[in-house]
């Protein structure tokens, strides 16, 4: 099963929005609303952000939010703060497979 | 409160083996879907195994045959035996439990643990 594809870097200003995106198939991103994303500080366990596409888990903030169009899953985080500075991953449920699959990761750089 | 905590990690000879533990609290292992998840340095995140709580388990292809998920209910710890290690499997190992029990794993983590580092290196 092939990693979903997500762009290298993202970066922006503080104060400012920005879109992650997570490319897949109809196999996976585009067939069911199973998509996650996941923030990653280094040296640090993943954090869940976003479930089933659109939801925020008790205790994330509402400046992160999740949209899917076809087989492409977006994250927005918006009102940039230093600390959304991290790696971001998609996940995904996969007909393909029998195990959920990830996104190539996103670094996210507040300017 | 929901914690994980995962051991056993180390320097290992390619062809040798280790066990993993994920020691959980706050919730009951049997009664979730549990996986391992390994992160090469630098690289990012891949599901390495799921355990179902009916015990069904699936592993990538990777560590298909040399790899093994399992729980001790009593101790409420989860495993991960390794055994054939090669230098790819270097990693850190992370063991996390799905948000929702649907039927299927769709690699959505609400909790992990602090990860522990397996390097295969000779």
């Amino acid at each position: 099963q092939s990693a979903l594809t997500q762009p290298a870097s993202v970066s922006g200003s503080p104060g400012q929005s920005i879109t992650i995106s997570c490319t897949g198939t109809s196999s996976d991103v585009g067939g069911y609303n199973y998509v996650s994303w996941y923030q990653q500080h280094p040296g640090k366990a993943p954090q869940l952000m976003i479930y089933d596409v659109t939801n925020r888990p008790s205790g994330v903030s509402n400046r992160f939010s999740g949209s899917k169009s076809g087989n492409t899953a977006s994250l927005t985080i918006s009102g940039l703060q230093a600390e959304d500075e991290a790696d971001y991953y998609c996940s995904s449920y996969t007909s393909s497979s029998t195990l959920g699959v990830f996104g190539t990761g996103t670094k996210v750089t507040v300017l | 409160e929901v914690q994980l905590v995962e051991s056993g990690g180390g320097l290992v000879q390619p062809g040798g083996s280790l066990r993993l533990s994920c020691a959980a609290s706050g919730f009951i292992v049997s009664t979730n879907y549990m996986s391992w998840v390994r992160q090469a340095p630098g690289k990012g995140l891949e599901c390495v195994s799921v355990l179902y709580s009916g015990g069904t388990t699936y592993y990538a292809d990777s560590v298909k045959d040399r790899f093994t998920i399992s729980r001790d209910n009593s101790k409420n710890t989860l495993y991960l035996q390794m055994n054939s290690l090669r230098v790819e499997d270097t990693a850190v190992y992370y063991c996390a439990r799905d948000l929702l029990i649907r039927g299927v794993t769709s690699a959505t983590f609400d909790s992990w643990g602090q990860g522990t580092l397996v390097t295969v290196s000779s």
